[in-house]
């Protein structure tokens, strides 16, 4: 089993370009997460999804979206990209029942000029 | 609001000794709290999860206690090895079902041989 894989692992964006980060698990999960990381800020949620089709807003969702097409991925775009998207991206997922442990993904930095 | 705790300054020890983190809370009344490990430029794994009606949680070197009266958990790792360097982040959830925490900056540990 792969687990939680994240693509791509760098990139780098101009002010104003769009992107799509892809996560995928094999775990069957029901639960996926977006989190991102910033310097002294800890993890921040910011969209996930409960189940194949449906998506819900977290602590930060502002200039982001996400799809949950399938069970196994869960992607999260930038339409816009600004300089305070730079940051380091985890996606994460969990059993269908909350109060699990969440498996991480090794995480995608993302820096916008 | 809501509002995660942890010690921000790095916790420096000896081999063998035992390394206490502690995880403060406000604004918050969570049903679970689970401890995860991060090492750099990597996702953070799971470590343990105890329910706000445990008072206290073991898995071989790890110790996790939960005061709801306090608002606090503290994370102790016994006879602590070099390997065990890393920063340990703390993350609430609350009673929903949706599985969101909400993660503290975490704390970075070194152990020294």
């Amino acid at each position: 089993n792969a687990g939680v894989t994240q693509t791509p692992k760098f990139r780098v964006l101009k002010t104003g370009q769009s992107m799509t980060l892809l996560c995928a698990q094999d775990m069957n999960h029901e639960y996926m997460y977006w989190y991102r990381q910033d310097p002294g800020m800890g993890l921040r949620l910011i969209h996930y999804s409960v189940g194949e089709g449906t998506t819900a807003k977290g602590e930060v969702p502002d200039g982001y979206n996400v799809s949950r097409l399938k069970k196994q991925n869960f992607l999260l775009g930038l339409e816009s990209a600004a300089p305070s998207q730079t940051s380091v991206y985890f996606c994460a997922s969990s059993y269908s029942t909350g109060h699990n442990e969440q498996f991480f993904g090794p995480g995608t930095r993302l820096t916008v000029l | 609001s809501q509002k995660i705790e942890q010690n921000s300054e790095a916790l420096n020890i000896q081999e063998g000794k035992t390394a206490t983190l502690t995880c403060n809370y406000t604004n918050y009344s969570p049903a679970y709290l689970q401890w995860y490990r991060q090492d750099p430029g990597r996702g953070p794994v799971f470590l343990l999860l105890i329910r706000e009606n445990e008072k206290e949680k073991r898995k071989e070197r790890l110790k996790v206690t939960f005061d709801t009266t306090l608002k606090q958990s503290l994370f102790h790792i016994t006879a602590s090895q070099p390997a065990d360097s890393a920063t340990y982040l703390c993350a609430l959830e609350g009673s929903s079902n949706t599985g969101k925490l909400i993660f503290g900056q975490g704390t970075t540990l070194q152990v020294k041989p």
